[in-house]
C-alpha cells in the first residue's frame, strides 16, 4: 500500500487531454514538493516534473504539474501515442522519514 | 553528459549480502549540492526508495530497511555503493541509482538522471 495514492489506470485518445492524479497527507504532498516520473516500457524512469510544476529539460510542455493542498495532478495535453507508459509521482514523508513513490499509473493511449 | 551504470550479481541466494555499485560520470559528488540515492523496483511495482548519500558524506536510509543497509561513496572511481545485508526473495527487484542536484535539502529534489538499473534475483 503506497502512502500516495495514484488511480491505478487512466485512457485517452490521440489529442486528447488526460489528467494522473496524486492523492497524499499532510505528512507528505502537504509539507512537501511533488515529482513526477515516466516510465516506459522495459526502461529506468524518467524525471518528467519536478518541483510541483517544473518540467525537466527536454520534456514537451504537453506535459504540465500542479499541486494544492495534500493532492497534485499530471496533465498531458495533446496525447500521443509514445506517451503510453506508466507514471509516477513522488514526495518526502516526514513521518516515515523517507522519499516516497505512488503506487503509479497506466496510461493507455486508445 | 551525465550518466549512471548500475553493476552486481544478477542472482543471489538467500540470507546473502548484495553489493551493487553506481558508477557515474558527467558530475562530482564532491560538489555541493550533489547526492546519488538508490532506488529498486520489483516485478510490476512501483519503485521504492532505498537510500541516499550527499557530497558531504550525509547518508540517509528508508526506515523500514535502515537496519540491513549501507551506503558509501568512493569519489576518486565516481562510484556509490550499497550493500543489503540478508537477502530474501521479497528483494528480487530491479535496482536503479539515480543523482540528485539540489541546493538545499534532499528532500526537496527529484532525481533527474537515473541509470539503466541492474536486476537482482534472490533464488
Amino acid at each position: 500500500q503506497s502512502v500516495l495514492t495514484q488511480p491505478p489506470s487512466v485512457s485517452g485518445t490521440p489529442g486528447q487531454w488526460v489528467t494522473l492524479s496524486c492523492t497524499g497527507s499532510d505528512s507528505n504532498i502537504g509539507y512537501y514538493e511533488v515529482h513526477w516520473y515516466q516510465q516506459l516500457p522495459g526502461t529506468a524512469p524518467r524525471l518528467l516534473i519536478q518541483h510541483n510544476d517544473n518540467r525537466a529539460s527536454g520534456v514537451p510542455d504537453r506535459f504540465s504539474g500542479s499541486k494544492s493542498g495534500t493532492s497534485a495532478s499530471l496533465a498531458i495535453t495533446g496525447l500521443r501515442p509514445e506517451d503510453e507508459a506508466d507514471y509516477y509521482c513522488q514526495s518526502y514523508d516526514k513521518v516515515l522519514r523517507g522519499v516516497v513513490f505512488g503506487g503509479g499509473t497506466t496510461l493507455t493511449v486508445l | 553528459q551525465v550518466t549512471l551504470r548500475e553493476s552486481g550479481p544478477a542472482l543471489v541466494k538467500p540470507t546473502q549480502t548484495l553489493t551493487v555499485t553506481c558508477t557515474f560520470s558527467g558530475f562530482s559528488l564532491t560538489t555541493t549540492g550533489m547526492c546519488v540515492s538508490w532506488i529498486r523496483q520489483a516485478p510490476g511495482k512501483a519503485p521504492e526508495w532505498l537510500a541516499l548519500i550527499d557530497w558531504d558524506d550525509d547518508k540517509f536510509y528508508s526506515a523500514s530497511l535502515q537496519t540491513r543497509l549501507t551506503i558509501s561513496k568512493d569519489t576518486s572511481k565516481n562510484q556509490v555503493v550499497l550493500t543489503m545485508t540478508n537477502m530474501d526473495a521479497a528483494d528480487t527487484a530491479t535496482y536503479y541509482c539515480a543523482r540528485l542536484a539540489t541546493a538545499g535539502a534532499y528532500y526537496y529534489y527529484g532525481m533527474d538522471v537515473w541509470g539503466q538499473g541492474t536486476p537482482v534475483t534472490v533464488s
